[in-house]
Parts: structure tokens; sequence; C-alpha cells
């Protein structure tokens, strides 16, 4: 079945340090693939997704490519800040509403 | 944007009592809610889908006795965990579909204890 591997945290950077957060992804169609962030307190949201391979998704200075040939997701960004710490979630959802998601990753960023 | 409200955001309760999770659409209608739940370590994962004034549809494995999805209404869907153990435990979530641009919307999830 579908399913998706993240990689685990926790993570910690220093401000302006460069980040990536591994995601691959089993699929048995063409599934869309996002990236969902959840700040301390507050619900997931939708950081960033992509529909088809080759698209990259990209919002606050983070961006993450729909690689087919390895299956991958993969979360970065340039240059973190102290705000940017939360957990992420990698998802994915191959048709209708159903989601499957990684299992999150904690993201720390000291100043 | 589209907000969802789910309370409370932690419980602790004693093994075998009830407890009520809430999930309300604050400012638009759902036509549809999902319930999943995270256990330590291990991913988010659906446990069933319900649409306003139908029964919940519940995934693999999970028992519909014992976690009462109520969806009474297009902002207010409810998730009771019946006579509860120390393997309830976990993160459970809510996402509603509707909103803006028709997407998906999670509440900000409930941490349940139970000792």
């Amino acid at each position: 079945g579908d399913s998706v591997t993240q990689m685990e945290g926790p993570v910690t950077l220093s401000e302006e340090a460069f980040l990536t957060i591994n995601c691959t992804y089993t699929a048995t169609g063409y599934p869309s693939l996002f990236w969902y962030v959840q700040y301390p307190g507050e619900g997931l949201q939708l950081l960033l997704k992509a529909t088809k391979a080759d698209d990259k998704g990209s919002n606050k200075g983070f961006e993450a490519t729909y690689r087919k040939e390895t299956t991958s997701f993969h979360l970065e960004k340039g240059s973190v800040q102290v705000s940017d710490s939360a957990v992420y979630f990698c998802a994915l959802s191959d048709s209708g509403n159903q989601f499957y998601f990684g299992t999150g990753t904690s993201l720390t960023v000291i100043p | 944007g589209a907000v969802v409200s789910q309370h409370p955001s932690w419980v602790i309760c004693k093994s075998g009592t009830s407890v009520k999770i809430e999930c309300r659409s604050l400012d638009f209608q759902a036509t549809t809610m999902f319930w999943y739940r995270q256990f330590p370590k291990q991913s988010l994962m659906l446990m069933a889908t319900s649409n306003e004034g139908s029964k919940a549809t519940y995934e693999q494995g999970v028992e519909k006795d014992k976690f009462l999805i109520n969806h009474a209404s297009l902002t207010l869907s409810t998730l009771t965990v019946t006579s509860a153990h120390p393997e309830d435990s976990s993160f459970y979530i809510c996402s509603a579909l509707g909103g803006a641009k028709n997407g998906y919307t999670f509440g900000s999830g409930t941490r349940l204890t139970v000792v």
C-alpha cells in the first residue's frame, strides 16, 4: 500500500543554517505530495505541495521537488530562522481524500 | 482563512471512562471531517471519515463501537473514546474539508493520556 517514510528527528540547527528533511514515498499510482507544518499549539498547515513529477512546490523559502525516479520529496530551506521551529510532516494523497503521513520531524532552530 | 478549533488540547483520564473530543469549523462549513491518531514515533493514521448527517466510515482495524464519531452539523464533529484504556493514549487530530479553495484544514490536536 501507499506509505511515506520521513527522516527522523529531532533536528537542531543554528539560525541561517541549511535545512534538508528527507522524505520518500511508496505509491501504486501518481500521488500528489505535500509538506505540512505544525507550529506549537496550532493545527497542521499546508506548507507546499506538488501534484506531478518534476513539479517544485515552494513557500516561505521552503522548497521541495517531486522526484519520481527516486520517489522522493525532500524539503529544503537555504537559511532557517528561529520562527521555523516546528514539526514538519510529509504526506501523499493518491486520490480522493485519503492522506498518508510520515512520522513528522521536529525542527528546533537556535539563535 | 479557514480555521478549525479542536478541544481539548490535552486530557488525562482514568481507565474505563469516556472522553469526548470536539472539532469545530469556525468560519466555513465542513462537508467532510477526518479523524487521525498518532502513536509515538509512528505516522498520523486515518481512523475514520465522517460526512454530515451520515454514519462515519472507519478504517480497517478501528473499532467503531469504541471510537464514536458524530457529525451532527456542518461545523461540528465529535470523537468519543469510550471506556478508554492506557493503549488508547495517543495524539488525536481532526481535519475538515471545505473552506477557502475547498482545501483541508487541520485542528491543533488533542493529546490523550489514559492512566
